[in-house]
């Protein structure tokens, strides 16, 4: 089974600023690589999928890159509402499709 | 937007068995693999299950195989989730989700219920 590492647990940012989340992979996923957000009390919303692309209804602000083992998720500018937990998923190998145990991006 | 609206989580007790139930709207459901995904109470997700568009074909995590029986009935836009042999470390809010590709599976999931919550305890 695939292992995703993500870091840092927390990451404490100021609005308007740019937060980068990263996540690794025990062994190559290709570009298999997708990212949800998860803010308080509500379910996970798909982000970006196939590394880099952006679901339906995304901001630019966010931005996804990275293949192989190493990816990265980008918050340009963060507003009130990307205050939230994010979690990686790769979907090269499955099942299952293994979860990072998530980023917590917290107001500082 | 695609109502997914999960039900059947109660308390139970370990050892025991439940159903529980996702009604889907919005999309045609029998194009899609559908998923099961849980989360315990301030932890990460998990992977449960999934049940292909046909019906033809359902994978597991490991956790759960020989436990745990997902089905579909396309004809009442519906996907369950037979949890039996239940232990503690079951208990979690359960989310059914929707994979992202038409006819195929992703394992991407682009739409999710609420969840139902599902506790074991004595």
């Amino acid at each position: 089974e695939i292992v995703m590492t993500q870091s840092p647990a927390t990451l404490s940012v100021s609005p308007g600023e740019r937060a980068t989340l990263s996540c690794r992979a025990s062994q190559s996923v290709s570009s298999n690589l997708a990212w949800y957000q998860q803010t308080p009390g509500q379910a996970p919303r798909l982000l970006i999928y196939g590394a880099s692309t952006r679901a339906t209804g995304i901001p630019a602000r966010f931005s996804g890159s990275g293949s192989g083992t190493e990816f990265t998720l980008t918050i340009s500018s963060l507003q009130a509402e990307d205050f939230a937990v994010y979690y990686c998923q790769q979907y090269n190998n499955w099942p299952p499709g293994t979860f990072g145990q998530g980023t917590k991006v917290e107001v500082k | 937007e695609v109502p997914l609206v999960e039900s059947g989580g109660v308390v139970v007790q370990p050892g025991g068995s439940l159903r529980l139930s996702c009604a889907a709207s919005g999309f045609t459901f029998d194009d899609y693999t559908m998923h099961w995904v849980r989360q315990a109470p301030g932890k990460g997700l998990e992977w449960v299950s999934l049940i292909s568009w046909d019906g033809g074909n359902t994978f597991y995590a490991d956790s759960v195989k020989g436990r745990f029986t997902i089905s579909r009935d396309n004809s009442k836009n519906s996907l369950y989730l037979q949890l039996n042999s239940l232990r503690t470390e079951d208990t979690a809010l359960y989310y059914c989700a929707k994979d992202v590709n038409r006819e195929d599976t992703a394992m991407v999931f682009d739409y999710w219920g609420q969840g139902t919550l599902v506790t074991v305890s004595s």
